[in-house]
Order: structure tokens, then C-alpha cells, then sequence
């Protein structure tokens, strides 16, 4: 079994401040774990993805995302929020395998503030 | 390239109705996937699909069927309509562990 809590349904960040967006996962296999990016009206765009390589990864828009198995999480991080960042963010895990089903969290809403 | 594409757009349906909506992909994926999306529950799995002619349940099957008779296409079908399946409908597809692409979303009324 896998699953994915996203610690914090709301967050608000004033523009030019960090972004944190916290991602904890459970899964019986090594994961493979995603961040996608909503906007309002749309569908699903990937940001970054984990696959057993490295445990730092870079995304788009600069957002990256730490790997840290001891702590089974996966936060996804920004140095600086911009306006355009306002959205709703989902953290995913895969565990593998020919069944191979995407398990989401509930997401967290990041707001920017000028 | 199309990517993943959802019909219809928008749907109003009455209670007991029935409708199917299409997701067709031009990306030659294996696997493909129906989602609801609701608010504060993130997207839970319908139903999904490994191969074409295979299907298997998610968390949520419950009121939907689904085909997948061809690769390309992956058909939701809901046999007679309730208000709790008014959401919007994500179809996305992958290729094995890759990421999943995603279409645009099917926003779904029942009255």
C-alpha cells in the first residue's frame, strides 16, 4: 500500500519569501515521488520527479524537492515565491511494479502576497 | 502532439442519466488512469489500465465502468448518474514509472 500527506492545505507566503510545501509518503517498495502544479481552471503539469537517482532534484520554475528516506518525505521548496507561483500543488508516489498506480495527497494551496 | 485529450469539457446530467466521457492519448502509453478531483481530497484513482483490453479498480470505482479497447483511448462510463459524482474528471496516461500527463479535465454537473 502506498499514500501521501501534504501537511498543510493552505499556505500563504509573502512574494520574494521562501516557499515550503511539507510531502510525506508510505510506501512497501523504494518510491518514485512527483510534485505537479495546478492552476486555476486546468489540469496537471509535472514540476519535478524522483526516481532513485539523485536526492536533490531540480524542477521547473525553480522549485526543487529533497528526498529523504530516513524521514520518509519529500518537501518541495522555493528560495523566492513569485506572484506566478500561486496555485495548487500536489505531492505523488508511485511504488512501482507492472501495477502501477499514482497515489495523490490533497494538495496544499500556496497563496503569494505582495 | 496532442497529448491527452478529454471529452467532453463540460456536462450537465440528470439524476439517473447516463454518460461516457473519452480520453483519447497520441503518446503510445501503456497505462492510463481516471481521477476525480474534489475539494480537500485531492484526485483519487476511478479505475486505471495497464494495456489495452486490461482494466483494474482504483480507490473510488464505485457507479463507474470503464473499456479500454483500444490503446489510445480509455472510456469512463457512468451508468446512472448521482449528485456525489458531480466532480472533475482527470484522465491521464504514462509510460511504465514515468511521469503521467494529464488532460485538461472534464468539469461534470448532476442535478
Amino acid at each position: 500500500a502506498q499514500s501521501v500527506t501534504q501537511l498543510g492545505s493552505h499556505v500563504s507566503v509573502s512574494e520574494g519569501a521562501l516557499v515550503l510545501l511539507r510531502c510525506n509518503y508510505s510506501s512497501s517498495v523504494p518510491p518514485y515521488l512527483f510534485w505537479y502544479v495546478q492552476y486555476p481552471n486546468q489540469g496537471l503539469q509535472l514540476l519535478l520527479k524522483y526516481t532513485s537517482a539523485a536526492t536533490l532534484v531540480k524542477g521547473i520554475n525553480g522549485f526543487e524537492a529533497e528526498f529523504k528516506k530516513s524521514e520518509t518525505s519529500f518537501h518541495l521548496t522555493k528560495p523566492s515565491a513569485h506572484m506566478s507561483d500561486a496555485a495548487e500543488y500536489f505531492c505523488a508516489v508511485r511504488g512501482g511494479g507492472t501495477a502501477s498506480k499514482l497515489t495523490f495527497g490533497t494538495g496544499t494551496r500556496l497563496q503569494v502576497t505582495l | 502532439n496532442a497529448g491527452v485529450t478529454q471529452t467532453p469539457k463540460f456536462r450537465v446530467l440528470k439524476t439517473g442519466q447516463s454518460m461516457t466521457l473519452l480520453c483519447a492519448q497520441d503518446m503510445n502509453h501503456e497505462y492510463m488512469y481516471w481521477y476525480r478531483q474534489d475539494p480537500g481530497m485531492g484526485l483519487r484513482l476511478i479505475h486505471y489500465s495497464v494495456g489495452e483490453g486490461t482494466t483494474a479498480k482504483g480507490e473510488v470505482p464505485d457507479g463507474y465502468n470503464v473499456s479500454r479497447l483500444k490503446k489510445q483511448n480509455f472510456l469512463l462510463g457512468l451508468e446512472s448518474a448521482a449528485p456525489s459524482q458531480t466532480s472533475v474528471y482527470f484522465c491521464a496516461s504514462s509510460f511504465g514509472s514515468s511521469q503521467a500527463f494529464f488532460g485538461q479535465g472534464t468539469r461534470l454537473t448532476v442535478v
